[in-house]
């Protein structure tokens, strides 16, 4: 069974760091290209950041560019989402989730749980 | 960046009905286009990709259409367990933009 489990989130203090970790399990970790959302509390969803199965390439919301940085280390079969310079709007529960295809489809197709970033002093 | 435009923000139907529910792209996106399901308190649910592929295990109550800029997702009958919230997202282009989303209630 595919599944995603994301950790790391709590409540941090505006300017402060977090590191989340998404666990992924039941697929070939490494061919996948995985992406972050974040939903902020009574909000839509926000796409935040993606990151090719190698790992070489990455794209970001402006909204989050230069603050945050995605990466994974596919020996431990981990994404991870390094969070700098944190401020309030960045409360939200942040998903991870994996592509539906190696190549070619895009769609979302697994999420996990979501994990719950609290930027309050 | 790309906008997404949904619509209606919410609605009101009952079981049975069929409903409709619209995303408009500010620039031609192919049928690189998903829909997603949430209910409260959940992770988002696949429901569609490129534009009208049914993802596995998805009801086929459930269809999606368009191309270009403009994209369906209809639901021939709402059934309970649909009562939740639906947001298309483009997979066109970075950065990838999802719509407001549409909140579907009971009538």
């Amino acid at each position: 069974e595919v599944q995603l489990l994301e950790s790391g989130g709590g409540l941090v203090q505006p300017g402060g760091s977090l590191r989340l970790s998404c666990a992924a399990s039941g697929f070939s970790f490494d061919s996948y290209t995985m992406s972050w959302v974040r939903q902020a509390p009574g909000k839509g969803l926000e796409w935040v950041s993606t990151l090719s199965g190698s790992g070489d390439k990455s794209y970001y919301a402006d909204s989050v560019k230069g603050r945050f940085t995605v990466s994974r280390d596919n020996s431990k079969r981990t994404l991870y989402m390094e969070m700098n310079g944190l401020r309030a709007e960045d409360t939200a529960v942040y998903y991870c989730a994996k592509y539906l295809a190696v190549a070619g489809l895009d769609a979302l197709a697994v999420w996990g749980q979501g994990t719950t970033v609290t930027v309050s002093s | 960046a790309i906008q997404m435009t949904q619509s209606p923000s919410s609605l009101s139907a009952s079981v049975g009905d069929r409903v409709t529910i619209t995303c408009r792209a500010s620039q031609g996106i192919g049928d690189d286009l998903s829909w997603y399901q949430q209910q409260p308190g959940k992770a988002p649910k696949l429901l569609i990709f490129s534009a009208a592929g049914l993802q596995s295990g998805v009801p086929s109550r459930f269809s999606g259409s368009g191309s270009g800029t403009e994209f369906s997702l209809t639901i021939s009958s709402l059934q309970p367990e649909d009562f939740a919230t639906y947001f298309c997202l483009q997979d066109y282009s970075y950065p990838r933009t999802f719509g407001q989303g549409t909140k579907v209630d009971i009538k």
